[in-house]
């Protein structure tokens, strides 16, 4: 059964950069033909996607969000990462990781979720 | 705003059959297909529908979606207490080399 886990630190200083990790287990990211994705949701609101990134290394970002974001991938150790810079306190909320569906979609795989905060 | 527009709330009685519907645009769901997630509190979403109306294994088949034009539907029939849950589309957006967009969510209450 496949597994994905986000990792990184829960408390993050304005104008930093936020970064997490995505654990994958159970499955390959190299092996299967799908897109891994990052998912936000700040509290109490609803779902804001980030960006995904294939195991080659090419990605697709939120326009709203790309001047900020870089999501990266490492085959190695089955997980892929996500960078946000510049961070503010709109940028607090739980960010979830996702395999994507043959339709570039977040699919039936989600990570936990991880809440992040922007606070000095 | 969302780029999918959803109502922000729906209810129903149990036994009952709901709708929640998603309006996009002829760059989202009018060319791509619409998946729907349901998030209970606290926990991560869940997908329930995908590619229109395909439900995964284990997703009661009291749950159907649906779409026309630039909409779609998920309709969700037997309506039982533990549906209650907020629930998003999401879909593909080919504007801006390409991106997924959601809908605002729908908070379905059982009365």
């Amino acid at each position: 059964q496949l597994q994905l886990q986000e990792s990184g630190p829960g408390l993050v200083k304005p104008s930093e950069t936020l970064s997490l990790t995505c654990t994958v287990s159970g499955g390959s990211i190299s092996s299967s033909s799908y897109y891994w994705g990052w998912i936000r949701q700040p509290p109490g609101k609803g779902l804001e996607w980030i960006g995904s990134i294939y195991y080659s290394g090419s990605t697709y970002y939120n326009p709203s969000l790309k001047s900020r974001v870089t999501i990266s991938v490492d085959t190695s150790k089955n997980q892929f990462s996500l960078k946000l810079s510049s961070v503010t306190a709109a940028d607090t909320a739980v960010y979830y990781c996702a395999r994507h569906d043959e339709w570039e979609l977040p699919g039936d795989y989600w990570g936990q979720g991880t809440l992040v905060t922007v606070s000095s | 705003q969302s780029v999918l527009t959803q109502p922000p709330s729906a209810s129903g009685t149990p036994g009952q059959r709901v709708t929640i519907s998603c309006s996009g645009s002829s760059s989202n769901i009018g060319s791509n297909t619409v998946n729907w997630y349901q998030q209970l509190p606290g926990t991560a979403p869940k997908l329930l529908i995908y590619s229109n109306n395909q439900r995964p294994s284990g997703v009661p088949d009291r749950f159907s979606g649906s779409k026309s034009g630039t909409s779609a539907s998920l309709a969700i029939s037997g309506l039982q207490s533990e549906d209650e849950a907020d629930y998003y589309c999401a879909a593909w957006d080919d504007s801006l080399n390409g991106s997924v967009v959601f809908g605002g969510g729908t908070k379905l209450t059982v009365l």
